[in-house]
């Protein structure tokens, strides 16, 4: 079975700063898909940034990007500077494939952001 | 365009009572997954329906089943309530074009509290 593992439950860093949280997952698949999540405080799961498997180009999105190490099945986000908006729970996710619609989550990282 | 809809968002019930959770998709979404978060397990996959019929199923007691109709609306029901059933749950559309999923959108959750 898919694991998925954050091991930094909580995070802070200061406005404008930059912030890297970590991410490892184990799977036996060669294919697949990672996410990142944010659930702030309204509880409404929105997407970070997407990562497939077979791309071997981080994925960017504005102030967000990822460290995708597929050998060591690790999959960190970083946040360039960090504004007070960001602050939220983080969750890291793993899909098997493109038809598959089951989210493997961690157990998540709370992000505060210090003015 | 409308997001996925759950109602109700709060909900309280007492222990051995059933209770139903509603989830309305994105319009032409026609897969609809559940969720449900707690503290301690966090983010766990209960069902994926998808064209009225249970495509996935996670670990979860019998106690624990869904149903989709036609229009793509999606129920969770919960029978015998035990306290460990008090968390947020959460559902997610997806628009299935091919056999791949597209679009994957949380709605803001219902909070369910059993006493």
């Amino acid at each position: 079975a898919q694991t998925v593992t954050q091991s930094q439950p909580e995070m802070s860093v200061q406005e404008a700063e930059t912030v890297t949280l970590s991410c490892t997952y184990d799977t036996s698949e060669s294919d697949y898909y990672l996410f990142w999540y944010k659930q702030p405080p309204s509880r409404q799961m929105i997407l970070v940034i997407r990562q497939e498997a077979y791309k071997q180009q981080n994925a960017t999105e504005n102030r967000f990007s990822v460290n995708f190490q597929k050998a060591a099945k690790s999959f960190s986000l970083k946040i360039s500077d960090s504004q007070l908006g960001d602050a939220a729970m983080y969750f890291c996710a793993y899909r098997k494939d493109q038809g598959a619609q089951k989210l493997v989550f961690g157990q998540g990282t709370r992000l505060t952001i210090n003015p | 365009k409308a997001g996925v809809t759950q109602t109700p968002r709060y909900l309280i019930k007492t222990r051995g009572q059933q209770v139903t959770l509603s989830c309305s998709p994105i319009s032409g979404h026609r897969s609809v997954s559940w969720y449900q978060q707690t503290p301690g397990q966090g983010l766990q996959f209960l069902f994926e329906y998808f064209s009225e019929t249970q495509r996935n199923k996670g670990n979860f007691p019998g106690r624990f089943s869904g149903r989709q109709f036609s229009n793509s609306r999606s129920e969770m029901n919960v029978s015998t309530l035990e306290l460990g059933d008090s968390a947020l749950y959460l559902c997610a559309s997806s628009l299935i074009l091919g056999g791949v999923g597209y679009g994957y959108t949380f709605g803001s959750g219902t909070r369910l509290t059993v006493v």
